[in-house]
């Protein structure tokens, strides 16, 4: 299984700023993944980030709130843009791999947006 | 939109009893996978079934699949306080990995 990490573990966010999460993967791998967990809800992807074009966002997710970068197969950032309380929630950066694509989570960014 | 619906929400047993959580879903899928979130942590990926396959266990965890009822179950047998965490399913059809809401399950010392 991957080895994913995510910095920061957690921030306390004024309302109106931006946040960069950082996940760093011990192995190359195509595609990583970005989801939210709103506090007592279930994970939502926001985004499918490959290597050398744009990532794509699901239903309800924009570029300008949730910009991504993608500079090579180990590293991923998802910025949180001019932030509001409701961005308040856990941040998974995620990878699949293997022969049946098991799905193998970090630790989770917990965001509070004051 | 969330594909899995679990069942229940929350579960709470004593300590040595068995857990049982269900998940069905709605569309046709490649695999289904059960994952463990303790206190809103990182999620443990606890077992993967691939859609040809009907039953499977890993320790003392047993996961059956029905793709003709669309539906999975996770059974726990002889639970631990450690147990207590929150239960996901996920069904993974062309690309995507799309989660269930979840069970809370609470063991009992």
């Amino acid at each position: 299984s991957a080895v994913i990490s995510q910095k920061p573990s957690r921030d306390i966010c004024q309302r109106g700023t931006s946040l960069t999460i950082q996940c760093q993967v011990d192995s190359q791998v195509t595609m990583m993944f970005w989801y939210r967990q709103q506090p007592g809800q279930s994970l939502t992807l926001i985004a499918t980030a490959n290597q050398g074009s744009e990532a794509t966002y699901e239903s309800g997710f924009v570029i300008d709130k949730f910009p991504i970068s993608r500079p090579n197969l180990t590293f991923s950032t998802l910025t949180v843009s001019n932030m509001s309380p409701e961005d308040s929630s856990i941040y998974l950066c995620s990878v699949a791999g293997g022969d049946y694509n098991e799905q193998f989570f970090g630790p989770g960014t917990r965001l509070t947006v004051l | 939109s969330q594909q899995g619906e679990e069942d229940p929400q929350a579960l709470s047993i004593q300590e040595g009893e068995n857990a049982t959580m269900n998940c069905s879903y709605k569309t046709s899928i490649n695999n289904l996978q059960w994952y463990r979130q303790n206190s809103g942590r990182g999620l443990v990926h606890l077992i993967l079934i691939r859609s040809n396959e009907r039953e499977k266990h890993s320790g003392r965890l047993r996961v059956t699949l029905d793709t003709s009822k669309k539906s999975s179950s996770l059974l726990i047998t002889a639970s631990r306080a450690a147990d207590t965490a929150s239960y996901f399913c996920a069904t993974r059809g062309a690309q995507k990995l799309v989660f269930g809401q979840g069970t809370r399950l609470t063991i009992n010392p």
